[in-house]
């Protein structure tokens, strides 16, 4: 089964450099989400977005900035980068018209490393 | 918001022991997931179980709704169960993570 496609894998970024995450959800679904996780903590929700409009908006600095495009896929926008935005970012996709409730399903994650 | 608290936090198992984590939340939830977190990093999906129980296989979880708790039961445990494990819980669209529990499954 398809299953959430993010990209790239693996970045490293200098300090003040912008980064840009993409992530293409399984196919029909209709709702996307965004996660950070730092370096031993738990996943913490940055913003969602459901058939392309902002549905949710969690502890996302003003820096971040992300969208969803017509083809459903979504673009996480990271400027001004700090040391601190070291993480693992995680996209999440599920559909609020299907079969097995609101599952959310997880990409493998960016692990971006701020240099 | 929403609460959530993992227990045991740390778990040391021999292989082939049994195990029950437990998941807490604060107020009425409309999604609940247990997650496993492997050695990379990925965030695999175990259940979907806001109420009610499921089986997979060595794994069982178990929503008590009314009274916020949850618990996922692993059976025979193999190396390949180590890890991280995460309840998640929402409301609204977003899910809010519990601090999970590290289990180790040694030979």
């Amino acid at each position: 089964a398809a299953g959430v496609i993010q990209s790239p894998r693996h970045l490293i970024k200098e300090k003040r450099e912008t980064a840009t995450l993409k992530c293409y959800p399984i196919p029909r679904h209709d709702t996307v989400y965004w996660y950070q996780q730092g370096p031993g903590q738990d996943p913490q929700f940055l913003i969602s977005f459901y058939e392309k409009m902002q549905s949710d908006k969690g502890s996302i600095p003003d820096r971040f900035s992300a969208q969803q495009f017509s083809d459903y896929h979504s673009e996480l926008n990271m400027s001004s980068l700090e040391l601190g935005d070291s993480a693992l970012y995680f996209c999440a996709s599920s559909s609020k018209s299907g079969t097995s409730g609101e599952t959310q399903y997880f990409g493998p994650g960016t692990r971006l490393l701020v240099l | 918001g929403i609460q959530v608290e993992q227990s045991p936090p740390d778990l040391i198992l021999q292989e082939g022991a049994n195990s029950t984590l437990r998941c807490n939340f604060s107020d009425s939830v409309n999604n609940l997931q247990w997650f496993h977190q492997n050695p990379w990093g990925q965030l695999i999906n175990l259940f979907y179980i806001p109420s009610g129980t499921k089986q997979n296989g060595r794994l069982s979880a178990t929503t008590v709704a009314t009274e916020r708790y949850s618990l996922l039961y692993i059976s025979s445990s193999q190396t390949t169960d180590s890890g991280v494990y995460f309840c998640a819980v929402g409301s609204t669209d977003k899910l809010i993570f519990g601090t999970g529990t590290r289990l180790q499954v040694f030979p």
